[in-house]
């Protein structure tokens, strides 16, 4: 069964760091894309970042660059999500997902994991 | 203000068709697939609707997708109670190398 799981959520200051992973199993994980999509306490859906099969290609919205990272560990099926300079703004339940195909223009995003909360307040 | 326009709510009583709209520009829905995802209460969201028109495995035929110019739809037809939900357009935006969601929709079954 195709899965992924994210863990690493929780309570962080602002200004704070905190970073996330997601632990894919079931598909041959260099195989496919990967993005983190967000949900703020009663709001939509937010995505946040996306990176290519090999990791080669990130991309980012303009909410989050230069202070969230992106990146991938093929070998352990694992992609992660660094957030630094944390702002109240981004407390959000954070979900991982896998993408359709190996690009991560414009083939959407298949299987989602269940989510990981994070929390941002002194 | 989401680059994608949903009406924030629709409804419909058990057995009736209904349809959520999701209206973009020439950058996105105009040029990519389109994507639905259903967001029951307290779950995370789930792939409804992909390339368009495609229905993944298991998601039963009462739902079906469209797409014309830069808006695209999602039609639901014999509303059932549990198709209370919460639903997301999404597609890639060409000029802001972005993925873009709708503002999604509340769909309540009267």
């Amino acid at each position: 069964e195709v899965q992924v799981l994210e863990s690493g959520g929780g309570l962080v200051q602002p200004g704070g760091s905190l970073r996330l992973s997601c632990a894919a199993s079931g598909f041959t994980f260099s195989s496919y894309a990967m993005s983190w999509v967000r949900q703020a306490p009663g709001r939509g859906l937010e995505w946040v970042s996306a990176t290519s099969g090999s990791g080669g290609s990130t991309y980012y919205a303009d909410s989050v660059k230069g202070r969230f990272t992106i990146s991938r560990d093929n070998s352990k099926n694992t992609v992660y999500l660094q957030m630094n300079s944390l702002r109240a703004e981004d407390t959000a339940v954070y979900y991982c997902a896998k993408l359709e195909e190996v690009v991560i223009r414009g083939y959407g995003m298949d299987v989602w994991g269940q989510g990981t909360t994070v929390t941002v307040s002194s | 203000q989401s680059v994608l326009t949903q009406p924030p709510s629709a409804s419909g009583t058990p057995g009736q068709r209904v349809t959520i709209s999701c209206s973009g520009s020439s950058s996105n829905i105009g040029s990519n697939y389109v994507y639905w995802y259903q967001q029951l209460p307290g779950t995370a969201p789930k792939l409804l609707i992909y390339r368009n028109n495609q229905r993944p495995s298991g998601v039963p035929d009462r739902f079906s997708g469209s797409k014309s110019g830069t808006s695209a739809s999602l039609a639901i037809s014999g509303l059932r109670s549990e198709d209370e939900a919460d639903y997301y357009c999404a597609t890639w935006d060409d000029s802001l190398s972005v993925w873009v969601f709708g503002g999604g929709t509340k769909l309540t079954v009267l």
